[in-house]
Formats: C-alpha cells, structure tokens, sequence
C-alpha cells in the first residue's frame, strides 16, 4: 500500500536550534520528494524538493537529505525561528505518475 | 498575481445535502489538483484535471464525489448526499505546465462540515 510516515509527530526546538524532521517511504519507485511547511488555517508551502539521483540539497536556511538505502528522508532548519512554527510535511512522487503521497506531518513548535 | 482561490472557505451541510467547493487556479495555470486532509493527517490525492478533462480520480470515492474543471469559469468538486465522514477540509493546487515535479500551488482549502 501507499504510505509516507513520520518519526514523530511533534517537535519542539529552542529559537535559534537547529530542526531535524524525519520521515520514510515505502514505495521504492519514488524518485521526487518534497517538504511542505502548513500553517494553521492555510493550505500547505513547498519548501525545497529533491530528486532521487541526489541525496543532499540546500535551500536557503533548509537541507533536505535523501538516503535511498533505507528509504529515509529528512529536512534541516538551520537557526529555527518562531515563524517556522508549523507543521511539515514530506512527500513523495514517482514522476511516471501524477499523484503525490503525502507523509501524516510533524508539528514543530519553536519556543522563543 | 492573484495565488490559488477556494471558496467558500468554511461550509457546513446537513447529512444528505450536496457540497460544491470552487477551486479558482494561479493565472496561466490550466492543472488543477484536489486533496483532502482529515484533522492532524496529511492530504490524500483525490484528482488530477486539465482543462475540460479528468487525467486522474485514482483518489477518488467512486460514488457520490464527482470534479471538474470547465472551459470557462472554475473547477468543482461536488460531494452529493454528504455524510459525516466527509468532514474534512479540501484543498486544490494548482501547476502551469502539470509535469509531475512541476511546483503546486495550494489554496487556502474549503473546510467542510457534514452536521
């Protein structure tokens, strides 16, 4: 079956910490990952994407890691903010397809 | 540049009433996506539409739910005789060029009450 599943469920950091948010898949076919930043009440924000021939890619403030062997992904927040209070979501695609597998999300909260 | 627009925004319907949320894409876009999300879940793929065309309802309930997305005007997504469990709140997204890592573009979502 389809499933994209999340470590845990919540996170709480200290302003200015570093974030890591984990999640794995289960479809091996995959081959395009994204994370997605939801705040309450609005629909979700495409963060940064990698492919599967990569398994490290930068953003501004932001790292995604993609370790194919174990089927795990990650993203990092470098210096979290209050406004990175949010929930994250990874998700997944096989490019030969259209539809995208969204993991149950994490909740961070950034205590200032 | 306007960004995706849903309405309405919040919606409460008796059990057995028809729900009809509109989906207005991002300007230039002509693919639009639908998704549900249950509370403290992630979202589901539901459809996947082109203009004047279903490409995939895959996550879509065979019965009572229905899309489109016309020529002219915005997408739908109908639920007919609404049931509790339809409760949820309902996002679309919209892409210009609708190749699978081309980036989506969420609306604020329609949450939807079944009382």
């Amino acid at each position: 079956g389809e499933s994209v599943g999340l470590h845990l469920p919540t996170l709480s950091v200290q302003e200015g910490d570093n974030s890591i948010i984990n999640c794995a898949y289960s479809n091996s076919a995959s081959d395009y990952f994204i994370w997605y930043k939801q705040e309450s009440g609005k629909g979700p924000q495409f963060i940064i994407d990698i492919r599967s021939n990569m398994d490290k890619r930068q953003g501004q403030r932001v790292t995604v890691l993609l370790n194919k062997t174990v089927k795990h992904l990650s993203l990092q927040i470098a210096a979290t903010q209050p406004g990175d209070s949010a929930v994250y979501f990874c998700a997944e695609l096989y490019t030969g397809g259209f539809k995208t597998i969204f993991g149950a999300g994490t909740r961070l909260f950034v205590k200032a | 540049n306007a960004g995706v627009m849903q309405n309405p925004r919040h919606l409460v319907r008796r059990r057995g009433q028809e729900a009809r949320l509109r989906c207005s894409p991002m300007k230039g876009h002509s693919h639009v996506y639908w998704y549900r999300q249950l509370p403290e879940e992630g979202l589901k793929f539901m459809v996947y539409l082109q203009k004047e065309n279903i490409i995939d309802e895959s996550g879509m309930p065979k019965e009572r739910f229905s899309a489109e997305f016309p020529k002219e005007g915005p997408s739908i997504l109908r639920i007919q005789q609404v049931v509790r469990g339809d409760s949820a709140a309902y996002f679309c997204a919209s892409s210009q060029e609708g190749t699978p890592r081309d980036e989506q573009y969420f609306g604020p979502g329609t949450r939807l009450t079944v009382t």
